[in-house]
Order: C-alpha cells, then structure tokens, then sequence
C-alpha cells in the first residue's frame, strides 16, 4: 500500500487559500489521490480526487506533481466551517475498494 | 439522491454484549464498506459487501461480521463486546466493481462498551 504524509496540523486566516500537502512517495502508476475531510464527529466528507492532471470542483482544487509523488489541496477561500482533520489517501487497486487513512492534517481556520 | 444513512446514532452496551449497527446505502450504490474510528486514530477498514457478498476484509477478527441485503443496505455485527470495541463505527457506500468508485459516508454510529 502506498503510504502518505501529512503535517499534523496546520492553520490558515479566514478568507485566505488553505494549501495541504501530502507526500505519496511510492505511488503506483494507477492509483488515485484522493482527499476527505472530517468534522468532529462526523462521518469522513469526501473533497476531491485526482489521478494525474489538477482537478477542481466546487470545493477545492487538487495539485498533483509531475512525477506524482506529492499533491497539494487548495480551498482557495478558507471559511470558519472549513476547520476539519484533512486525510489524503492513495486509493488501494484491490478487490476491496478499501481506503487507508492515515492521521491527517487537522487545519484549524481562524477568525 | 438520498445519502448514507446510519442507526442507531448512540449505543452504549456492556462487555460480552452483541451489537449490531445498521447502514443504508446511497440511492444506486451497490457496495457497503465498514470502518472503526477510534478516539484520534483515523478510521479503519474493518470489510467490504459487494452484491450480498464480502469482498475484502481488514485486521479485524472474526466476531466482528456482516451482511449485506438484496437492497444493499448493511448491518455489522459484533460479538462478544470488549472495552476496545468502543468507537465510531462508519459505513460507506460506492458503486463498486470494477473500476471502485468514490466511497461516501454516512454520519456514524457512536457505540460505547462499557
């Protein structure tokens, strides 16, 4: 299994772009980074994922690296509801669809 | 589109006690996966239903188990609780085999074993 790594915890200004990295190393040529988040309590939110090329959507962009060995995810205008622990996750090729998470990022937005 | 949907929301039992926890899946996903979260661990996977059959399964043991109906909502069992089974226990459903899409959540289930 490919293994990611996560600054346990970052902070970011209300209103300004949030920038998570994670580092997946030894990615495989055919597997995805995808990005969750989780609000205390809650069930894991799904973000956004990526293979190769930047996505974008309604909630984030996703930056993957040329070489595919580190992603970045953007939430271009941090909001105080964007406080959450930030799991990065290169999606396992099995049978299972099952996902890894790891210990993630907790971002903390503030006032 | 309905979303996952998880009951009970609580649930505190004693140890030796059995459990079962219950997972309705997104409308059109047809796989249920279960994770354990424990206090400032991530989750972790614990298996996986795809059409009424287990496809894959994680470090649990055998008295954790499931099923998966023909309307593909779930149900985890566990049995003979202990003090380490306490956890928010997740369900999440995707579309599945082959290309194993985007897994969604459902809220969870809080189950404290006392």
């Amino acid at each position: 299994d490919a293994k990611t790594t996560q600054p346990p915890s970052m902070d970011c200004a209300e209103g300004r772009a949030a920038n998570l990295p994670c580092n997946h190393s030894t990615i495989s040529g055919n597997e995805y980074v995808y990005w969750y988040r989780q609000i205390h309590s809650q069930g894991p939110q799904y973000i956004i994922h990526g293979l190769k090329n930047n996505e974008t959507n309604e909630m984030a962009s996703l930056i993957i690296t040329e070489d595919r060995k580190s992603s970045t995810l953007i939430l271009p205008h941090a909001t105080l509801r964007d406080t959450a622990v930030y799991y990065c996750i290169v999606r396992v090729q099995t049978g299972a669809n099952n996902l890894f998470f790891g210990t993630g990022t907790r971002l903390t937005v503030i006032p | 589109e309905t979303g996952v949907t998880q009951s009970p929301t609580h649930l505190i039992k004693t140890r030796g006690q059995q459990v079962t926890l219950r997972c309705s899946s997104q409308s059109g996903h047809n796989t249920v996966s279960w994770y354990q979260q424990a206090l400032g661990q991530g989750p972790q996977f614990i298996f996986q239903y795809y059409r009424e059959e287990e496809n894959g399964r994680g470090n649990f043991p055998p008295r954790f188990s499931g099923l998966q109906f023909p309307n593909y909502s779930s149900e985890l069992n566990v049995n003979a609780l202990e003090l380490d089974d306490s956890a928010l226990y997740l369900c999440a459903s995707s579309l599945g085999q082959p290309r194993g899409d985007t897994q969604y959540f459902g809220p969870g289930t809080r189950l404290t074993v006392l």
